[in-house]
């Protein structure tokens, strides 16, 4: 199993463009999401999904589209980057219900210039 | 927010235990005390959880006071490559979902 992937691995927008960022996980997990993680400061969730055709917010939504059309992927859509998207960003994926382990996969880094 | 307090650094001689503590004194009844951890900028990898019951793995053990208030992980032989930021959660329970709130966590420098 290849995990949690994410692509791209580094990203430099300009201010106002847009752009996805790509999820994909082969464990066939239900539950998926998006963290965004800013120097010094511990991991924020922005948007999950219990499973495809279903999405939800998260604690920091704004500026930031999610959709679940599959079980593997889970895409994250900054519609107009703003430099205060600069960051770095996660994807998670676990089984959905009881107490199962989240899988992180290796980040996205973020810069809008 | 976050729902832990733990000490925002520590340090630990290779080879010695090191023993990390958190807070969770409004933790609820259902609520599970998750450890991960964060190797330099890498993304967070599981480590353990538990509910009331002290738990152990091939990574760690995690104790749990009886009144769930507090917890500790335990890495019983510390190595170089265990010097990351260390991430207690209390998984918040809303109907099903997997939420995890992370806080600052503590950075564990373990010292040749």
């Amino acid at each position: 199993n290849a995990g949690v992937t994410q692509t791209p691995k580094f990203q430099v927008l300009k201010t106002g463009q847009s752009m996805t960022l790509q999820c994909a996980q082969d464990m066939n997990h239900e539950y998926m999401s998006w963290y965004r993680q800013d120097p010094g400061m511990g991991l924020r969730l922005i948007h999950y999904s219990v499973g495809a055709g279903i999405t939800d917010q998260g604690e920091v939504p704004n500026g930031y589209n999610v959709s679940r059309s599959t079980t593997e992927d889970f895409p994250l859509r900054l519609l107009s980057a703003a430099p205060s998207q600069t960051s770095v960003y996660f994807c998670a994926s676990s089984y959905a219900g009881g107490s199962y382990e989240q899988y992180f996969g290796p980040g996205t880094r973020l810069t809008v210039t | 927010d976050a729902k832990t307090t733990q000490p925002p650094s520590m340090d630990c001689a290779e080879g010695r235990a090191a023993n990390l503590p958190c807070n969770h004194s409004t933790i609820s009844g259902n609520e599970y005390v998750y450890w991960y951890r964060q190797i330099h900028s890498q993304g967070p990898q599981y480590i353990i959880h538990g509910l009331k019951n002290n738990e152990t793995n091939e990574m760690a053990s995690l104790i749990i006071t009886e009144d769930r208030k507090s917890s500790t992980l335990i890495l019983p032989h510390a190595t170089l490559r265990d010097t990351a930021v260390y991430y207690c959660i209390v998984r918040v329970d809303q109907g099903g979902s997997e939420k995890l709130v992370f806080g600052k966590g503590t950075k564990l420098t373990v010292n040749p």
